[in-house]
């Protein structure tokens, strides 16, 4: 049973809009990750989070932004959907020294 | 640049066989080493963690680490269809303790 949920699964979405990806956890973890993956590919940290008001870009540069107002919700923006940003979206979450659990990912077409 | 280094297969064996898996990490001061099993489209999955050099036995996975030639393996024994996905290998260091994956180990075990 899952404890980080993320939605939507999948998404279709025109050139330019603006989109939210959501991602939730149960575990009461302060560590959030978002991870960029084209298939078949590497895992690619874009935002990562330390706890509430603490946001950080990560390895990869994008043009997304994050929030952490609350320790359980890490929502991923793009203010304007591009071809390019087609991926899947994998937010994960940890408790300190521990491994990371991930949800199950939205699979994102900007069309 | 700390980094994670796996062959990207893809490891190719029968069903039964023994799968062995390796990873090297460049950062001599990583205190954890993780295995995750990621299935084609699916998010990855925490399968094996391991702190302390030596073996680390669960089910039919083995994890096995040390230090001072910096790899962590993982073995599989009795390997079945199922077993057949992308393994990755991540290490925690770095002043901030964010894991650090591999690119990823494509395992495919024939029936």
């Amino acid at each position: 049973e899952a404890d980080i949920y993320q939605t939507p699964r999948y998404l279709v979405i025109g050139t330019g809009k603006k989109i939210t990806l959501e991602c939730s956890q149960t575990m009461g973890h302060d560590k959030m990750y978002w991870y960029q993956q084209d298939p078949g590919m590497e895992l690619h940290l874009i935002h990562y989070s330390y706890g509430v008001n603490s946001t950080e870009k990560g390895d990869l540069s994008s043009e997304s932004t994050v929030s952490r107002i609350r320790t359980e919700h890490f929502p991923l923006t793009l203010e304007s959907a591009r071809p390019s940003h087609t991926s899947q979206y994998l937010c994960a979450s940890s408790a300190q020294y521990y491994g990371y659990t991930f949800g199950s990912g939205t699979r994102l077409t900007v069309v | 640049q700390k980094e994670v280094e796996q062959n990207s297969g893809p490891l190719s064996v029968p069903e039964g066989a023994i799968a062995s898996l390796n990873c090297t990490y460049s950062d001599r001061g990583s205190q954890s080493f993780f295995w995750y099993r990621q299935y084609s489209g699916k998010s990855p999955e925490l399968i094996m963690f391991i702190y302390s050099n030596g073996d680390k036995e669960d089910g039919r996975f083995t994890a096995q680490l040390n230090k001072a030639s910096q790899y962590v393996s993982l073995l599989i024994r009795d390997s079945q269809p199922s077993d057949s996905a992308t393994y990755l290998c991540a290490v925690r260091g770095g002043s901030q303790g964010n894991l650090i994956f591999g690119k990823g180990t494509k395992l495919s075990v024939k029936p």
